[in-house]
């Protein structure tokens, strides 16, 4: 069974402060993403990542960044926290581009 | 851009009856859709796959259907139980981006 596991089930930070959210799945997929999910606006996807080091933006990449040093992880950076990214996080990983996606548990972040 | 939707937004039935979730999507040129289960405060599971070349998929009490030509997905579950209870989201993929709707939130009664 392919696992993908995130570094936090809840988290609550500062305004400003640097965040990081950390993303492994255990199955050597290819590819892996990271999405947010809001009531009424539904999962968008911020970051894909198709090979270690090589990133493509998604719909909402503005504030966020990503690192991808090792092929099973996969990093969310927050510069500077706002509060307007206060949300559910949600990883995903799969073999191929177009194949089934796998997802974490979520990681539920609170910025006040 | 692609826009998915799902009707009804919620949906209560008794134990023991037929579920109908659909999904409907504006741009036809997609190369599969998927269907997940999402529980409260979790991540998403993936239920079904269709590629664009099929028109349906089965798991268990799980069938999906996909028309492509007119941009619509059914997922039926067959003798709903409560632990069926769940939001069905449904995703199409343009190249590797996949587009999801808001979900269908079900309740099954026991």
């Amino acid at each position: 069974d392919v696992k993908v596991t995130q570094s936090s089930r809840y988290l609550v930070k500062r305004t400003g402060e640097k965040v990081f959210l950390e993303c492994v799945q255990d199955m050597d997929h290819e590819n892996m993403f990271w999405y947010r999910q809001d009531p009424g606006l539904g999962l968008r996807l911020i970051y894909f990542s198709y090979d270690v080091k090589m990133k493509e933006k998604g719909d909402i990449p503005e504030g966020y960044s990503v690192s991808r040093e090792k092929k099973e992880r996969f990093s969310l950076i927050l510069e500077s926290a706002s509060t307007n990214q206060t949300s559910m996080y949600l990883c995903a990983s799969s073999s191929t581009t177009l194949a089934t996606q796998y997802f974490g548990p979520g990681t539920r972040l609170t910025v006040t | 851009k692609q826009e998915v939707t799902q009707i009804p937004a919620a949906l209560s039935v008794p134990e023991g009856e037929n579920l109908v979730l659909n999904c409907s999507f504006t741009d036809s040129a997609i190369y599969n859709l998927q269907w997940f289960r999402q529980d409260p405060g979790k991540g998403l599971t993936s239920l079904l796959l269709i590629q664009s070349s099929q028109r349906e998929q089965t798991s268990g009490r799980l069938n999906a259907s996909l028309d492509k030509s007119s941009g619509r997905s059914t997922l039926y579950i067959a003798a709903s139980q409560p632990g069926d209870s769940a939001t069905y989201l449904c995703a199409v993929a343009n190249d590797y981006k996949l587009s999801f709707g808001a979900g269908t939130t079900v309740t099954v009664r026991a």
